[in-house]
């Protein structure tokens, strides 16, 4: 019972470097949500999908790619890096909308520090 | 900004207190979810309240949704070391985007640090 499985774990990024952080889920779920966490400001929404294919902005989009070309993964792209993207990203899913009041399963996280 | 704010940030305790975080927002809230989650883990979903006034118990847990549907309560009795963490109440999505939009909006979390 994987679940949600996030990679990588760890990384560290110069400024203006690329990366992709890679989600995959095996429970079927439609919806599929990257959240990054800052020391003091809770969990805030990057972007998330409805299903395969789509893709919209959530709370703190800026400076950040999405794709959903596969129902289990999500990714999360950083063009150029910066510095104000260190912090802990959190990828989820969802069986139904939170809005349809369910629960989101979260994976185990990737630190990133940008120098 | 945030639909939810939670009070307090931390909460010290010794072991076998109790403990209360509280969660306010300006706006009616159409449901709330609670989760938790340990020193370098992730969120891990608790409950979810969706009735006005509901009262949901598990084990030493309570939780409590406003009449108003606008504010929201965890109360942990005889506390122990296994419920350190940060607790984290979530409504729907906040302003701007509301609407149809999906996701949480997450309070910034009460930190409860057990003291044995």
């Amino acid at each position: 019972n994987a679940g949600v499985t996030q990679t990588p774990k760890f990384r560290v990024l110069k400024t203006g470097q690329s990366m992709t952080l890679l989600c995959a889920q095996d429970m079927n779920h439609e919806y599929m949500y990257w959240y990054r966490q800052d020391p003091g400001m809770g969990l805030r929404l990057i972007h998330y999908s409805v299903g395969e294919g789509t893709t919209a902005k959530g709370e703190v989009p800026d400076g950040y790619n999405v794709s959903r070309l596969k129902k289990q993964n999500f990714l999360l792209g950083l063009e150029s890096a910066a510095p104000s993207q260190t912090s802990v990203y959190f990828c989820a899913s969802s069986y139904r909308g939170n809005r349809m009041n369910t629960e989101a399963f979260f994976g185990q996280g990737t630190r990133l520090t940008v120098v | 900004g945030q639909q939810v704010m939670q009070i307090p940030q931390y909460q010290h305790v010794q072991e076998g207190e109790d403990f209360t975080t509280y969660c306010n927002s300006s706006t009616t809230l159409s449901n709330i979810q609670w989760y938790k989650q340990r020193p370098g883990g992730h969120p891990v979903f608790l409950i979810q309240l969706v009735k006005s006034g509901e009262v949901k118990k598990q084990k030493r847990l309570t939780f409590q949704f406003g009449e108003a549907k606008k504010n929201s309560s965890l109360h942990i009795t005889a506390t122990q070391t296994t419920d350190v963490g940060t607790y984290f109440c979530a409504g729907p999505p906040a302003w701007p985007l509301g609407g149809g939009a999906d996701g949480l909006t997450f309070g910034k979390g009460t930190h409860l640090i057990i003291q044995p």
